[in-house]
């Protein structure tokens, strides 16, 4: 089962500032199959990127994903309030699918 | 509009069995391979379970192989978690979401609100 690592576990930042979240795989990843979701408390998860660089449906360019092999990456441009919240990594395709643990972005 | 909408969740105790239900709406239920994933209090998303669009191919997390039966009846366009011997550690809210179709998949792409199963005595 492939492990995925994300860091920090939280994150400190003002609105405005950019936030940049990592997500590292215990074994190369596909690009293909890497997906960064969104999660606000009380709420079900929301798909941001897929593919490791692509963005979902709805999302804005602020947005962006990148990386490949073992090291993926989510940045967050100019951070505004309803940004802050809890950001997942997952490896899918093949089973099982995995998620990262979460990196917690809050308001400094 | 793509809907999902899980039911079935509630109080049980340890040893028994819960049956969710998750009913599609808004897109062919037919061309898409569905998941199940839970979120104990206070935890991170764990995957738990996904059938393919005929029902001929399912996965399971080790954490629940052999204890709950992921299935899906196409004609009401409703997947469904059949869960067995049920402890404390499968306290969670479950989630139904949307995968991708037989040629290729952008992640879970749709989630439904989530069904919170408790097992306690």
């Amino acid at each position: 089962e492939i492990v995925l690592t994300q860091s920090p576990g939280t994150l400190s930042l003002s609105p405005g500032e950019r936030a940049t979240l990592s997500c590292r795989a215990s074994q190369s990843v596909s690009s293909s199959s890497l997906a960064w979701y969104q999660q606000k408390p009380g709420q079900a998860p929301r798909l941001l990127i897929y593919g490791a660089s692509s963005r979902a449906t709805g999302i804005p360019d602020k947005f962006s994903g990148s990386g490949s092999g073992t090291d993926f990456t989510l940045t967050i441009s100019r951070l505004e309030p309803e940004d802050f919240a809890v950001y997942y990594c997952q490896r899918y395709g093949s089973s099982p699918l995995t998620f990262g643990q979460g990196t917690r972005l809050e308001i400094k | 509009e793509v809907q999902l909408v899980e039911s079935g969740g509630g109080l049980v105790q340890p040893g028994g069995s819960l049956r969710l239900s998750c009913a599609a709406s808004g897109f062919t239920f037919t061309t898409y391979w569905m998941h199940w994933v839970r979120q104990a209090p206070g935890k991170g998303l764990v995957w738990v379970s996904r059938i393919k669009t005929d029902g001929s191919d399912r996965g399971y997390a080790d954490s629940v192989k052999g204890r709950f039966t992921i299935s899906r009846d196409n004609a009401k366009n409703t997947l469904y978690l059949q869960m067995n011997s049920l402890s404390a550690e499968d306290t969670a809210v479950y989630y139904c979401a949307r995968g991708g179709t037989n040629r290729g998949s952008i992640g879970l792409d749709y989630w439904g609100q989530g069904t919170l199963v408790t097992v306690s005595s």
